[in-house]
């Protein structure tokens, strides 16, 4: 299965900490996105990675893969309450559809 | 204006009811996707459509079917519900196939 795993389950740190969610997968993938999901609400797409590609950035957030590893990291820089969410990591592959991973639950405390 | 809206936003129902419920794109995006998450948050692909054309069916029950009357709606219409079917069942949509899903707000189901 191409669907990623993410680790840590849950996370909690300070505001102004950095958070960093890593994210497995098993079979080779085109591209593996991230996203956000507040309480209650939809998923919010983050940012997406290519296979080709190492390393992304988008404001506070950097993305890495490494495709010899099966694995990309999430990492949010200087964080903030307002980040308080599950974060998913998606995987789209041979069969092109996208499959999301269990996600993340970060906490962050103000 | 919602980009992806779904309704409605939370649905109970008696179990062997049949219920449908909408979903609209105002984003010109050609694929249309309907994922189902459960209480553990797992989320999981139900069906894509590229064009109104079905082209994802994962190994869903056929009490649900999916239907599409043009490229900006996607309902999904359950027969006969099963208390298994309680979940949180989110509409998605993208510009290119499986790249950069936009969600609905999802729709909380409850099958008593």
């Amino acid at each position: 299965s191409q669907q990623g795993e993410e680790d840590p389950q849950a996370l909690s740190i300070q505001e102004g900490e950095n958070a960093t969610m890593n994210c497995s997968y098993k079979t080779s993938i085109n591209n593996l996105q991230w996203y956000r999901q507040n309480s209650g609400r939809g998923l919010v797409h983050l940012i997406l990675i290519r296979s080709n590609e190492r390393e992304k950035h988008s404001g506070r957030l950097r993305v890495t893969l490494d495709t010899s590893k099966k694995s990309s990291s999430l990492l949010i820089t200087a964080s903030r309450a307002a980040d308080t969410a599950s974060y998913f990591c998606a995987c789209s592959g041979g069969y092109q559809k996208v499959t999301f991973g269990i996600g993340t639950k970060l906490q962050v405390i103000p | 204006d919602t980009a992806v809206s779904q309704t409605p936003k939370y649905l109970v129902t008696q179990m062997g009811n049949d219920k449908s419920i909408k979903c609209e794109q105002n984003l010109g995006h050609d694929t249309m996707y309907w994922y189902k998450q459960d209480s553990k948050k797992f989320l999981k692909i139900m069906f894509s459509y590229n064009n109104k054309e079905l082209i994802i069916n994962e190994t869903v029950p056929n009490r649900f079917s999916p239907k599409s009357p043009d490229k900006a709606h996607l309902n999904l219409h359950i027969n006969s519900l099963e208390l298994g079917d309680s979940a949180v069942y989110f509409c998605a949509s993208s510009h290119r196939q499986h790249e950069k899903l936009f969600f609905g707000s999802g729709t909380q189901l409850s099958v008593l």
